[in-house]
Protein backbone atom coordinates (compact mmCIF):
# COMPACT_ATOMS: atom_id res chain seq x y z
CA UNK A 1 0.00 0.00 0.00
CA UNK A 2 1.22 3.47 -0.36
CA UNK A 3 3.19 4.43 2.70
CA UNK A 4 3.38 8.31 2.44
CA UNK A 5 0.08 10.37 2.08
CA UNK A 6 -0.96 14.00 1.15
CA UNK A 7 -4.62 13.79 1.41
CA UNK A 8 -4.44 17.37 -0.16
CA UNK A 9 -3.77 17.39 -3.96
CA UNK A 10 -3.91 21.18 -4.21
CA UNK A 11 -3.89 24.09 -2.01
CA UNK A 12 -4.39 28.13 -3.34
CA UNK A 13 -3.01 30.68 -0.81
CA UNK A 14 -3.16 34.28 -0.96
CA UNK A 15 0.24 35.92 -1.58
CA UNK A 16 1.78 36.82 1.81
CA UNK A 17 -0.39 34.44 3.66
CA UNK A 18 1.07 31.07 5.51
CA UNK A 19 0.91 27.91 3.22
CA UNK A 20 0.73 24.49 4.70
CA UNK A 21 1.31 20.97 3.44
CA UNK A 22 0.61 18.22 5.09
CA UNK A 23 1.59 14.74 4.89
CA UNK A 24 1.18 11.56 7.03
CA UNK A 25 2.74 8.12 6.92
CA UNK A 26 2.45 4.65 7.63
CA UNK A 27 5.89 2.93 8.52
CA UNK A 28 7.05 3.07 12.16
CA UNK A 29 10.66 3.00 11.07
CA UNK A 30 10.63 6.08 8.98
CA UNK A 31 13.17 8.61 10.39
CA UNK A 32 14.28 10.51 7.71
CA UNK A 33 11.05 13.36 6.44
CA UNK A 34 11.58 15.62 3.49
CA UNK A 35 9.83 17.99 1.51
CA UNK A 36 10.51 18.14 -2.15
CA UNK A 37 9.91 20.90 -4.68
CA UNK A 38 8.84 20.36 -8.28
CA UNK A 39 8.05 22.30 -11.64
CA UNK A 40 6.49 21.18 -14.61
CA UNK A 41 8.95 18.93 -16.72
CA UNK A 42 11.53 19.49 -14.05
CA UNK A 43 13.25 17.94 -11.48
CA UNK A 44 12.30 17.40 -8.11
CA UNK A 45 14.52 19.46 -5.82
CA UNK A 46 15.14 18.92 -1.96
CA UNK A 47 13.71 21.86 -0.19
CA UNK A 48 14.46 20.56 3.56
CA UNK A 49 14.70 17.63 5.66
CA UNK A 50 14.16 16.51 9.09
CA UNK A 51 15.97 13.49 11.08
CA UNK A 52 13.10 11.60 13.75
CA UNK A 53 15.32 12.85 17.03
CA UNK A 54 13.83 16.72 16.43
CA UNK A 55 10.22 17.66 15.88
CA UNK A 56 10.75 21.22 14.28
CA UNK A 57 13.24 22.52 12.02
CA UNK A 58 13.58 26.17 10.32
CA UNK A 59 15.18 27.30 7.25
CA UNK A 60 14.23 30.63 6.32
CA UNK A 61 10.64 30.70 5.28
CA UNK A 62 10.48 27.06 5.98
CA UNK A 63 9.60 25.03 8.60
CA UNK A 64 9.17 21.57 8.58
CA UNK A 65 7.08 20.07 12.00
CA UNK A 66 7.47 16.50 12.66
CA UNK A 67 4.54 14.41 15.03
CA UNK A 68 6.35 11.23 15.06
CA UNK A 69 3.05 9.88 17.79
CA UNK A 70 0.73 10.70 14.71
CA UNK A 71 3.07 9.55 11.56
CA UNK A 72 2.31 13.10 10.31
CA UNK A 73 5.01 15.91 9.09
CA UNK A 74 4.38 19.06 7.45
CA UNK A 75 5.62 22.28 5.54
CA UNK A 76 4.91 25.42 6.61
CA UNK A 77 5.72 28.41 4.22
CA UNK A 78 5.22 31.75 5.57
CA UNK A 79 5.00 35.08 3.40
CA UNK A 80 4.00 32.87 0.51
CA UNK A 81 5.15 34.53 -2.89
CA UNK A 82 4.18 33.20 -6.73
CA UNK A 83 7.35 32.05 -7.52
CA UNK A 84 6.34 29.34 -4.28
CA UNK A 85 3.77 27.93 -6.75
CA UNK A 86 4.35 24.38 -7.70
CA UNK A 87 3.82 20.45 -7.03
CA UNK A 88 5.47 19.95 -3.47
CA UNK A 89 6.47 16.04 -2.81
CA UNK A 90 6.59 14.71 0.47
CA UNK A 91 8.89 12.08 1.28
CA UNK A 92 10.44 9.74 4.13
CA UNK A 93 12.40 6.70 4.40
CA UNK A 94 14.62 4.25 6.52
CA UNK A 95 18.23 5.73 7.68
CA UNK A 96 20.54 2.40 6.57
CA UNK A 97 18.16 1.17 3.83
CA UNK A 98 20.42 2.89 1.50
CA UNK A 99 17.55 6.03 0.60
CA UNK A 100 14.66 4.07 -0.53
CA UNK A 101 12.39 7.09 -0.10
CA UNK A 102 8.82 6.51 -0.42
CA UNK A 103 7.20 9.57 -2.05
CA UNK A 104 3.44 11.03 -1.57
CA UNK A 105 1.55 11.90 -4.56
CA UNK A 106 2.08 15.66 -4.45
CA UNK A 107 0.47 18.37 -3.90
CA UNK A 108 0.08 21.62 -6.00
CA UNK A 109 -0.03 24.60 -4.17
CA UNK A 110 -0.85 27.89 -6.19
CA UNK A 111 -0.11 31.18 -4.49
CA UNK A 112 -1.78 33.86 -6.13
CA UNK A 113 -1.17 37.74 -6.26
CA UNK B 1 23.58 22.97 -7.68
CA UNK B 2 24.40 20.12 -8.99
CA UNK B 3 22.85 18.49 -11.77
CA UNK B 4 21.52 15.05 -12.87
CA UNK B 5 21.27 14.94 -16.53
CA UNK B 6 18.77 12.25 -18.01
CA UNK B 7 18.52 11.58 -22.07
CA UNK B 8 16.45 11.37 -23.83
CA UNK B 9 13.85 13.37 -22.22
CA UNK B 10 10.68 11.78 -24.08
CA UNK B 11 11.21 8.15 -25.77
CA UNK B 12 8.67 6.20 -28.19
CA UNK B 13 8.67 2.68 -28.66
CA UNK B 14 6.53 -0.01 -29.84
CA UNK B 15 5.53 -3.14 -27.24
CA UNK B 16 8.57 -5.61 -27.14
CA UNK B 17 11.13 -3.72 -28.09
CA UNK B 18 14.25 -2.98 -26.02
CA UNK B 19 14.42 0.33 -24.23
CA UNK B 20 17.63 2.06 -22.48
CA UNK B 21 17.25 4.77 -20.50
CA UNK B 22 20.23 6.69 -20.22
CA UNK B 23 21.51 9.13 -16.41
CA UNK B 24 24.51 11.14 -16.28
CA UNK B 25 24.43 11.72 -12.39
CA UNK B 26 26.55 13.91 -10.19
CA UNK B 27 30.57 13.41 -10.67
CA UNK B 28 31.23 12.55 -7.18
CA UNK B 29 28.18 10.59 -5.99
CA UNK B 30 28.32 6.91 -5.31
CA UNK B 31 24.23 5.62 -5.08
CA UNK B 32 22.08 5.71 -7.99
CA UNK B 33 18.52 5.23 -8.22
CA UNK B 34 15.70 4.55 -10.71
CA UNK B 35 11.97 5.89 -9.96
CA UNK B 36 8.87 5.69 -11.90
CA UNK B 37 5.75 7.20 -11.74
CA UNK B 38 2.58 6.52 -13.68
CA UNK B 39 0.24 9.49 -14.49
CA UNK B 40 -1.17 10.43 -11.64
CA UNK B 41 0.01 8.09 -9.00
CA UNK B 42 3.25 8.70 -6.78
CA UNK B 43 7.31 8.01 -7.41
CA UNK B 44 7.90 4.91 -6.44
CA UNK B 45 10.80 3.34 -6.03
CA UNK B 46 12.24 0.95 -8.31
CA UNK B 47 15.78 0.12 -7.85
CA UNK B 48 19.23 1.27 -5.66
CA UNK B 49 22.90 0.39 -7.33
CA UNK B 50 25.65 0.98 -5.87
CA UNK B 51 29.80 0.00 -6.02
CA UNK B 52 28.62 -1.74 -9.13
CA UNK B 53 25.68 -3.98 -7.84
CA UNK B 54 21.87 -3.68 -7.14
CA UNK B 55 21.65 -2.88 -3.44
CA UNK B 56 17.64 -3.57 -3.42
CA UNK B 57 14.70 -3.61 -5.80
CA UNK B 58 11.21 -3.33 -5.29
CA UNK B 59 8.47 -5.42 -6.88
CA UNK B 60 8.25 -3.31 -9.99
CA UNK B 61 11.45 -4.16 -10.43
CA UNK B 62 10.07 -6.65 -13.40
CA UNK B 63 12.51 -9.47 -14.45
CA UNK B 64 12.95 -7.27 -17.85
CA UNK B 65 14.61 -4.75 -16.06
CA UNK B 66 18.59 -4.33 -15.50
CA UNK B 67 20.61 -1.55 -14.27
CA UNK B 68 24.40 -1.11 -14.75
CA UNK B 69 26.97 2.07 -15.07
CA UNK B 70 30.10 0.17 -17.06
CA UNK B 71 32.84 2.34 -16.30
CA UNK B 72 31.55 5.07 -14.37
CA UNK B 73 29.91 6.51 -17.56
CA UNK B 74 25.93 6.54 -17.53
CA UNK B 75 24.08 5.35 -15.40
CA UNK B 76 21.32 3.23 -17.48
CA UNK B 77 17.87 1.63 -17.31
CA UNK B 78 17.34 -1.00 -19.84
CA UNK B 79 14.15 -3.11 -20.31
CA UNK B 80 13.58 -5.65 -22.58
CA UNK B 81 11.35 -6.50 -23.56
CA UNK B 82 8.87 -3.49 -23.09
CA UNK B 83 5.58 -3.48 -22.22
CA UNK B 84 2.27 -1.57 -21.99
CA UNK B 85 2.53 -0.95 -18.54
CA UNK B 86 6.51 0.26 -18.54
CA UNK B 87 4.45 3.44 -19.97
CA UNK B 88 5.43 5.81 -16.80
CA UNK B 89 8.10 8.85 -16.41
CA UNK B 90 11.16 7.44 -15.17
CA UNK B 91 13.77 9.90 -12.79
CA UNK B 92 16.80 8.91 -12.14
CA UNK B 93 18.47 9.91 -8.80
CA UNK B 94 22.53 9.80 -7.39
CA UNK B 95 23.43 10.94 -3.97
CA UNK B 96 26.86 11.14 -2.53
CA UNK B 97 25.93 8.68 1.18
CA UNK B 98 23.14 7.24 0.89
CA UNK B 99 20.44 8.73 2.69
CA UNK B 100 21.25 12.44 2.51
CA UNK B 101 20.20 14.24 -0.60
CA UNK B 102 18.86 12.89 -3.29
CA UNK B 103 19.40 14.96 -6.61
CA UNK B 104 17.05 13.91 -9.42
CA UNK B 105 16.94 14.23 -12.94
CA UNK B 106 13.51 15.21 -14.87
CA UNK B 107 12.44 12.42 -15.92
CA UNK B 108 12.49 10.20 -19.17
CA UNK B 109 9.23 10.11 -19.96
CA UNK B 110 8.71 6.88 -22.04
CA UNK B 111 5.93 5.90 -24.04
CA UNK B 112 4.92 2.07 -25.19
CA UNK B 113 2.68 1.81 -27.78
Amino acid sequence: GQQVKQSSPSLTVQEGGISILNCDYENDMFDYFAWYKKYPDNSPTLLISVRSNVDKREDGRLTVFLNKSGKHFSLHITASQPEDTAVYLCAAGALGTGSKLSFGKGAKLTVSP
Amino acid sequence: GPKVLQIPSHQIIDMGQMVTLNCDPVSNHLYFYWYKQILGQQMEFLVNFYNGKVMEKSKLFKDQFSVERPDGSYFTLKIQPTALEDSAVYFCASSMTGLDTLYFGAGTRLSVL
